[in-house]
């Protein structure tokens, strides 16, 4: 039962450089979403998906774009990153109300 | 964003002591979900609430839906080592497709 993978699981970089955080979902949700967890902050919204081809942004989206090609699949791309952005990614997919999660990328950007 | 306030931000307690949390929002929420996440891990779902005033378990687990639509309570039993870990509420509201998460709830159980 693959479930929400998310690739890498850790990453640094170096402010400025670009990077994609994949998502990958076997579950055939049309929804998905991006989440990111920094501490005593709980998991904000970034930018979420109601299904192929669609986008729309969460609450924090400066800085990060997505895509949905596919179903299956919703990369979320840093074009130049910030030392802001150094957090951990959780990507999440959901049937109805209930949302399943991958295991995270823990990003730092230096 | 909306803001969910969980309390207390985090217990240490006993193995065997029992564990209540909360969430409170300005807001009224017509659905509330309680999360735990394991370090290293993704959150994963516990227990969900449809309806106010109802009050649901899942083994040692109880929550219950505020009458106000504006709270959420989780209590844990008897608590044992391998309930440690980050509680997280989240609630959606009427119409909106996005889950608003609380700041979480740091549990530690010292056996």
């Amino acid at each position: 039962n693959a479930g929400v993978t998310q690739t890498p699981k850790f990453q640094v970089l170096k402010t400025g450089q670009s990077m994609t955080l994949q998502c990958a979902q076997d579950m055939n949700h049309e929804y998905m979403s991006w989440y990111r967890q920094d501490p005593g902050m709980g998991l904000r919204l970034i930018h979420y998906s109601v299904g192929a081809g669609i986008t729309d942004q969460g609450e924090v989206p400066n800085g990060y774009n997505v895509s949905r090609s596919t179903t299956e699949d919703f990369p979320l791309r840093l074009l130049s990153a910030a030392p802001s952005q150094t957090s951990v990614y959780f990507c999440a997919s959901s049937l109805g109300h209930i949302q399943y999660f991958g295991a995270g990328t823990r990003l730092s950007v230096l | 964003g909306q803001q969910l306030n969980q309390s207390p931000q985090s217990m240490f307690i006993q193995e065997g002591e029992d564990v209540s949390m909360n969430c409170t929002s300005s807001s009224i929420f017509n659905t509330w979900l309680w999360y735990k996440q394991d370090p290293g891990e993704g959150p994963v779902l516990l227990i969900a609430l449809y309806k106010a005033g109802e009050l649901t378990s899942n083994g040692r687990l109880t929550a219950q839906f505020g009458i106000t639509r504006k709270d959420s309570f989780l209590n844990i039993s008897a608590s044992i080592p391998s309930d440690v870990g980050i509680y997280f509420c989240a609630g959606y509201q009427t119409g909106a497709n996005n889950l608003f998460f609380g700041t979480g709830t740091r549990l530690t159980v010292i056996p």
